[in-house]
Formats: structure tokens, C-alpha cells, sequence
């Protein structure tokens, strides 16, 4: 299958900074990444749709001024936690899927952040 | 409203076979993933489904129901590895996938 490389695998950071987390289709072109996050023994959430060149599509509930999302190019999105709070201390997860008839989502590693 | 339901917890015995459930009501379907995922780990493909029948593919096996909107993934000759939480998910008509709560699988010697 193809690789989604999701960068760092965990971060610590002080609250109030801003944390970015970078991911990266790395044998396709990804048109469209999602981003994820999930609580201990919980399901994944999604946080937000990006299609390369167009603004997120943010899902209700999910501070788009907090969690900002940039998708410039087909094989890399970022997604920033800004002011980042101790109850933003979660598991985040992207993935990447080429066109819209394909059919699996790829998975990054994951990002763990603790906000301390 | 889109709903897919799954068991929360299940317990099994090593060696043994598991079945996993999972039932589904989505505005349109354009196929259903399984997915594994270990504590603290991004999920995993295990199988994807769009027509019916069942798929095989070594120990794990996934059927698909469109009519009855059902799912299940048949775990044989399980292993302690395999202790995990199973993801049912399914993609809706505007290709968005619609996730389960997951299920939690817990493998006893």
C-alpha cells in the first residue's frame, strides 16, 4: 500500500505554544487528507477535510482558528495547534487519499501530544 | 443521521474463532473498511468490502450484507497479537468515511 509518513510521533509542549504537525504522502499524490484525533479508548474524530489548494473544510465543534490546517501541495499537509492547551493533549492521526473513487484512506503514525 | 454500531468489548480465547458485528445506516455506500488498531498505534487495513459475500484473506475474513447493511470480520486460530481494537468503517455517498466506535478484542490464553 502506499505510505503516509506523519511527523513527530509525539511532542511535548508547554501551554500557550503552538505545535505543528506535518504530513506527507510520500508515493502518491494525495488530493485529499483528513485529520483525526482520538482519545484514550475512544474512536477517531474527525477534525477536518483538505483538498490540495482549497481551504479545510472544518467538522462542527472543531476551532478552526485553533486548528489550523494548510494543504499547498498534493503531497503535504500540516495541521497547527495553536495556544495549545493541556485538554489539546490527544492522539492526532492524518491520512491521505489520491482521488475521490479510491477507495482505502492511508494512515499516518500518528502524533501523540501532551500539553503540559 | 449516520450510525454505524459495534460491539464495545469482546473476549476470546486463544486458538479459538471471533466474529465481529458491525451494522450500518449511511446516506449512500460506497464500501466498507475493517481496520486494526494497537494501543497508541495509527489503524491498519485489514479489508475493504463493496459487493457482497465474504473475503478471505489468510486468518481474517470480512463479510458484507449491503441489502441488510451488515458487516462482519471473522478472526480464526486467534493469536495474543491479535488483541486490539477492530474499527468498522464506511464510506457514505459523498466518499466520506463514516467510522465506529471500534470494538476491543481482548484474547485469553
Amino acid at each position: 500500500g502506499a505510505v503516509v509518513s506523519q511527523h513527530p510521533s509525539w511532542v511535548i509542549c508547554k501551554s500557550g505554544t503552538s505545535v505543528k504537525i506535518e504530513c506527507r504522502s510520500l508515493d502518491f499524490q494525495a488530493t485529499t487528507m483528513f485529520w483525526y484525533r482520538q482519545f484514550p479508548k475512544q474512536s477517531l474524530m474527525l477534525m477536518a477535510t483538505s483538498n490540495e489548494g482549497s481551504k479545510a473544510t472544518y467538522e462542527q465543534g472543531v476551532e478552526k482558528d485553533k486548528f489550523l490546517i494548510n494543504h499547498a501541495s498534493l503531497t503535504l499537509s500540516t495541521l497547527t495547534v495553536t495556544s495549545a492547551h493541556p485538554e489539546d493533549s490527544s492522539f492526532y492521526i492524518c491520512s491521505a487519499r489520491g482521488d475521490k473513487g479510491d477507495t482505502e484512506a492511508f494512515f499516518g503514525q500518528g502524533t501523540r501530544l501532551t500539553v503540559v | 443521521g449516520q450510525n454505524i454500531d459495534q460491539p464495545t468489548e469482546m473476549t476470546a480465547t486463544e486458538g479459538a474463532i471471533v466474529q465481529i458485528n458491525c451494522t450500518y445506516q449511511t446516506s449512500g455506500f460506497n464500501g466498507l473498511f475493517w481496520y486494526q488498531q494497537h494501543a497508541g498505534e495509527a489503524p491498519t487495513f485489514l479489508s475493504y468490502n463493496v459487493l457482497d459475500g465474504l473475503e478471505e484473506k489468510g486468518r481474517f475474513s470480512s463479510f458484507l450484507s449491503r441489502s441488510k447493511g451488515y458487516s462482519y470480520l471473522l478472526l480464526k486460530e486467534l493469536q495474543m497479537k491479535d488483541s486490539a481494537s477492530y474499527l468498522c468503517a464506511v464510506i457514505d455517498s459523498n466518499y466520506q468515511l463514516i467510522w465506529g466506535a471500534g470494538t476491543k478484542l481482548i484474547i485469553k490464553p
